[in-house]
């Protein structure tokens, strides 16, 4: 079991270009996830897919769009990337978003914007 | 909604000491609480939670107590290891909710042989 995973692993973009970062898990879990970590700021979430087929906005979703490909595959798009967006990627996966869930998180993308 | 703050943010200890690290949350709604350890280079992994109705739960050299009416809860390392070394956030959550995770800011721990 790889668990989740996430490409790239670094990326360098220049403002206003745009990405896709992919994101796959192989635990048959139905919900998937996507945070940002900054320093001192901790991870906050972007976007979440409760289950195939949905997504929903977290905390701080501006500036990204979400596709819940499949159950495996959960990928993260910035349109036209900002300085603001420079960070680290995480996604993560859990059995549902029910009471209790364990997240399991990738191993993160970390992304600069010049 | 509800906020997560953690202290320290750094610190450092002798191999063989004890480790707190503390939170405090403002949702008195919340009832979840995971903690989670961050090597370099790696994602965050669960290592302990405790859920609002348990006062204390323990897994060998970790504990985590939760003291509902001050709104606090700490992570207790004991017998600190090397391997100990590592970034660590606590987080809240009404209802257990994965979608509304709420993490601290991070308290990156060093022990030192």
């Amino acid at each position: 079991n790889a668990g989740v995973t996430q490409t790239p692993k670094f990326q360098v973009l220049k403002t206003g270009q745009s990405m896709t970062l992919q994101c796959a898990q192989d635990m048959n879990h139905n919900s998937m996830y996507w945070y940002r970590q900054d320093p001192g700021m901790g991870l906050r979430l972007i976007y979440y897919s409760a289950s195939e087929g949905t997504t929903d906005k977290g905390e701080v979703p501006n500036g990204y769009n979400v596709s819940r490909l499949n159950k495996r595959e959960f990928s993260l798009r910035l349109e036209s990337a900002a300085p603001s967006q420079t960070s680290v990627y995480f996604c993560a996966s859990s059995y549902g978003t029910g009471a209790y869930n364990e997240q399991f998180f990738g191993p993160g993308t970390r992304l600069t914007v010049l | 909604g509800e906020n997560v703050e953690q202290h320290p943010s750094t610190l450092s200890v002798q191999e063989g000491d004890s480790a707190v690290i503390k939170c405090t949350y403002s949702d008195s709604a919340s009832n979840y609480f995971p903690w989670y350890k961050q090597e370099l280079g790696k994602g965050p992994q669960l290592i302990i939670d405790i859920r609002s109705n348990v006062g204390e739960k323990k897994d060998q050299r970790i504990a985590v107590t939760l003291n509902k009416t001050a709104k606090h809860f700490s992570l207790h390392i004991t017998e600190t290891q090397p391997e100990d070394s590592a970034v660590y956030f606590c987080a809240g959550s009404r209802a257990g909710g994965a979608d509304k995770l709420i993490f601290g800011t991070g308290t990156r721990l060093q022990v030192f042989p």
